[in-house]
């Protein structure tokens, strides 16, 4: 049962380049979040999807495109990448059970833009 | 714009001992919070999740929530080296299914 994945774990590119990070989850979860994490920010929100072709802004969008066309994939694409963009990505996803808005994370993805 | 503050530590507490952990958030309308651990290199992990004003236990862990005065703790009784790691507190948005993150209290529990 592996849950939820994300892939590349690591990723190197340059400036301008166009990246996708990949996130996959096996628990039919509705909901599916992108973050990153910073020193000093924790953890901010990107964008997040409340279902299959529905999705929405986050905290910081800006320089981020995604995408649902399935419940279990949720993929980031960095357009152009810049300097400010290296990070360390995390995936998240919750089911719709109840009251619960507990979050689940992926391992992360490490990503460098030089 | 909603924000989730915590101390960043390092708090560093013997093996043995309670730490305690604090996180204040500023929208009232808050009603879900949840504590979620980060070892170094690692994702978060949830450990432990408040909805009602009170005392909620879970093992070693015990969750602390007063609405009124906008605070969450984290109790860890027994501390143990492998709860050094980082505690973020989370805030579930009004209006929305997301969560606020604070940037996480770094503790360390000397042997």
């Amino acid at each position: 049962d592996a849950g939820i994945t994300q892939s590349p774990r690591y990723k190197i590119t340059e400036t301008g380049r166009q990246v996708t990070l990949m996130c996959h989850q096996t628990w039919s979860h509705s909901y599916m979040f992108w973050y990153r994490q910073d020193l000093g920010h924790g953890l901010r929100l990107i964008y997040y999807s409340a279902a299959a072709d529905i999705t929405d802004k986050g905290e910081v969008p800006d320089g981020y495109v995604v995408s649902r066309s399935k419940t279990e994939n949720f993929p980031l694409t960095l357009e152009s990448a810049t300097r400010s963009q290296t990070s360390v990505y995390f995936c998240a996803s919750k089911g719709m059970a109840g009251a619960s808005y507990e979050q689940y994370f992926g391992p992360g993805t490490r990503l460098t833009v030089t | 714009q909603k924000e989730v503050e915590q101390n960043s530590g390092p708090l560093s507490v013997p093996e043995g001992a309670i730490a305690s952990l604090n996180c204040t958030y500023s929208d009232r309308g808050s009603q879900s919070f949840f504590w979620y651990r980060q070892y170094s290199g690692k994702s978060p992990e949830l450990i432990m999740s408040i909805y009602s004003n009170g005392d909620k236990e879970d093992g070693r862990f015990t969750a602390q929530l007063n609405k009124a005065s906008q605070y969450v703790s984290l109790l860890i009784r027994d501390s143990q080296p492998s709860d050094s790691a980082t505690y973020l507190c989370a805030v579930k948005d009004t209006g929305r299914r997301a969560l606020t993150f604070g940037s996480g209290t770094r503790l360390q529990v000397q042997p």
